[in-house]
């Protein structure tokens, strides 16, 4: 059964830090993994979609890495704003996608 | 382009009562799948749809039934409320590959008294 975990739990940096979340998954029998934020109270919104056979994908300030033989991938955020304080979530895509429990991240002005 | 439409956005449900949420979508996605929401949980699988007419259990099913009569809507439905049904459910969409993204609704917040 697939379990996905998520390191730190919460994080509070100043605005202007770069940034890593980590995302682990116990079965690298995956087809890819997505990176959600959540703002208080809302739904998911889409960041950023992995294909297992990639290792990187970048958006704006956002990069995520794929290490499927280690099961691990990192959200970077470069540059951290105020506006980035939110839930970020991974979910790993295999028969069905797994959610971790989420990253909750301040970025203090 | 709404993307994933959900009803009702917030309800409040004695035990024992029933209800049906309702999920559209109108980017003509085969899969569709209804989660909850709890707080140290994180999100978990209810039911999900591959198809107009089919039906499967995820992870936590019991307590919960689903249809999908029409390929853009999924309901999902508690013939008989508990307290332990109170939760955030998100339903979510895409496209059929198990390559593509997922796509998610605003989500409804249900207590149950």
């Amino acid at each position: 059964k697939q379990e996905v975990t998520q390191i730190p739990a919460a994080l509070s940096v100043p605005e202007g830090e770069n940034l890593v979340l980590n995302c682990s998954f116990t079965d690298s029998a995956i087809y890819n993994l997505q990176w959600f934020r959540q703002d208080p109270g809302k739904g998911l919104t889409s960041l950023l979609l992995i294909q297992s056979s990639q290792r990187e994908q970048t958006s704006g300030r956002l990069n995520a890495s794929l290490d499927k033989s280690s099961g691990r991938s990192t959200l970077y955020i470069a540059a951290s704003q105020p506006g980035d304080s939110a839930t970020y979530l991974c979910a790993a895509n295999g028969q069905n996608f797994v959610f971790g429990p989420g990253t909750r991240l301040s970025v203090l002005p | 382009n709404a993307g994933v439409t959900q009803t009702p956005k917030f309800r409040v449900l004695k035990t024992g009562q029933s209800m049906t949420l309702l999920c559209a979508q109108d980017m003509n996605h085969e899969y569709m799948y209804w989660y909850r929401q709890d707080p140290g949980m994180g999100l978990r699988l209810i039911h999900y749809s591959v198809g107009e007419g089919t039906t499967a259990k995820g992870e936590v099913p019991d307590g919960y039934n689903v249809s999908r009569l029409k390929k853009q809507n999924f309901l999902l439905g508690l013939e008989s409320a508990a307290p332990s049904q109170t939760s955030v459910y998100f339903c979510a969409s895409r496209a059929a590959s198990s390559y593509n993204e997922q796509f998610f609704g605003p989500g409804t917040r249900l207590t149950v008294l």
